[in-house]
């Protein structure tokens, strides 16, 4: 069965750290693009962060770049995100996603974790 | 930054087609991409390249490109399909991955 099982998310400062990770299995992980998107409490979906199959390509939303840091463990077939700096605005559940690469272009997400949550709380 | 527009919400009744659209300057040279998401539950992908369907969605389910809007049509709306649906796509840079806002669709 494919399946992306997150884990990581909890509570945590403003200020703080945390450092999600993404197991994949049933596919060849290392074959896939891999992304993180976010979606806060009552509100819609936003893209974080995407790393091609071999990290040689890395994004990242303007509103995380400079503290948020994605990485793959291809060998372990694990997918991480190491949160820095959290804000409050950075509560949310974390998706991990995979890119099946219908298109040369960014996207289409089509399978998903259960997701992990983040609350960044004093 | 760019933006994708979606209506907030719509309501149908069983039976009747709904169609929810998704408006942005670059959908002429982007592929869409649709999500149906249920409460509690993680996103499930529907439409993919505009107009494409994963295996397992109902064929109900169709999409459709005319110039900067994208349209998601469910045919024949079931109670099942009272959910929140995204679009989503990519900006011109080719490196940014955006959603529209989600439209809440009711089925009365």
């Amino acid at each position: 069965e494919v399946q992306l099982v997150e884990s990581g998310g909890g509570l945590v400062k403003p200020g703080g750290s945390l450092r999600l990770s993404c197991a994949a299995s049933g596919f060849s992980f290392s074959a896939y693009t891999m992304n993180w998107v976010r979606q806060a409490p009552g509100k819609g979906l936003e893209w974080v962060s995407s790393i091609t199959s071999s990290s040689s390509y890395i994004y990242y939303a303007d509103s995380v770049k400079g503290r948020f840091t994605i990485s793959r463990d291809n060998a372990k077939s694990s997918l991480y995100l190491q949160m820095n700096s959290l804000r409050a605005e950075d509560t949310a559940v974390y998706y991990c996603t995979r890119d099946p690469g219908y298109s040369s272009s960014p996207g289409a997400f089509d399978i998903w974790g259960q997701g992990t949550m983040v609350t960044v709380s004093s | 930054s760019y933006e994708l527009t979606q209506p907030p919400s719509l309501s149908v009744s069983p039976g009747q087609t709904a169609r929810i659209t998704c408006s942005g300057d670059a959908l002429p040279k982007q592929y869409a991409y649709w999500y149906q998401q249920k409460p509690g539950q993680a996103p499930v992908l529907v439409i993919y390249k505009d107009s494409e369907r994963p295996s397992g969605i109902p064929e109900r389910f169709s999409g459709s490109s005319s110039g900067t809007t994208v349209t998601l049509t469910i045919s024949g709306v079931q109670a099942e399909d009272e959910a929140d649906y995204y679009c989503q796509s990519a900006d011109s840079s080719d490196i940014y991955v955006v959603f529209g806002g989600g439209t809440k669709l009711t089925v009365l």
